[in-house]
């Protein structure tokens, strides 16, 4: 079966500082991953996704995300942080066998000024 | 491309009615997911058409069903309202519904059971 944990559930990062938000996996065929954001009274929007190939994915907003297979781990970062990214992130995995997204419990990332 | 448009956006029942959601995917999508997103229980999957069909079905009662048109829109269907299906609504569409595919997230319906 699969899962996802997001061991975080805020982070809290100045303004201009990198940031992490840290996503680990367990599937049992090959990990099809995903994060999306979620701002207020919003739908998610698509950041990335790994499938296969290179270990970093570059995505939208400059956000990028690094898949560590020996690690099982997938963590969203982004080299200086915006106070507009302050939202909720979600990482996903892809179900095996199916078409549907498990998704994790979700980080309030808040970039303080 | 217009996005992924989701009607209404917000609704307001009564325990025991029944509501409708609607949601028109991306145009060329074939695939529409439906997911529940709760405080309590996060975002969990409820079901997924493609070509009218449904594919796949996420762990939710009988109550709540779903169909695909033709034109790929979607709609979801709950029956007899408990407090606890408040919650937002999410409809995403994908391209073909393979493992590749983004979904992408219509802005969601807002459903308050009073």
């Amino acid at each position: 079966a699969q899962s996802v944990a997001q061991p975080e559930d805020q982070v809290n990062v100045a303004e201009g500082n990198p940031l992490t938000v840290k996503c680990t996996y367990s599937v049992s065929g090959n990990p099809y991953l995903f994060w999306y954001v979620q701002y207020p009274n919003r739908g998610l929007q698509f950041l990335l996704k790994y499938i296969t190939g290179d270990n970093l994915v570059k995505g939208s907003y400059g956000f990028e995300a690094e898949f560590n297979k020996s690690q099982t781990s997938f963590h969203l970062k982004k080299p200086s942080a915006l106070v507009s990214d302050s939202a909720l992130y979600f990482c996903a995995v892809r179900d095996a066998g199916a078409n549907n997204l498990f998704f994790g419990t979700g980080t309030r990332l808040t970039v303080i000024p | 491309k217009a996005g992924v448009t989701q009607t209404p956006r917000y609704l307001i029942k009564t325990r025991g009615q029944q509501v409708t959601l609607s949601c028109s995917p991306i145009s060329g999508h074939r695939s529409v997911s439906w997911y529940q997103q709760t405080p309590g229980q996060g975002l969990q999957f409820l079901f997924e058409y493609f070509s009218e069909t449904q594919r796949n079905k996420g762990n939710f009662p009988g109550r709540f069903s779903g169909r695909q048109f033709s034109n790929s829109r979607s709609e979801m269907n709950v029956s007899t309202l408990e407090l606890g299906d408040s919650a937002l609504y999410l409809c995403a569409s994908s391209f073909g519904g393979s493992y590749t595919d983004t979904q992408y997230f219509g802005p969601g319906t807002r459903l308050t059971v009073l």
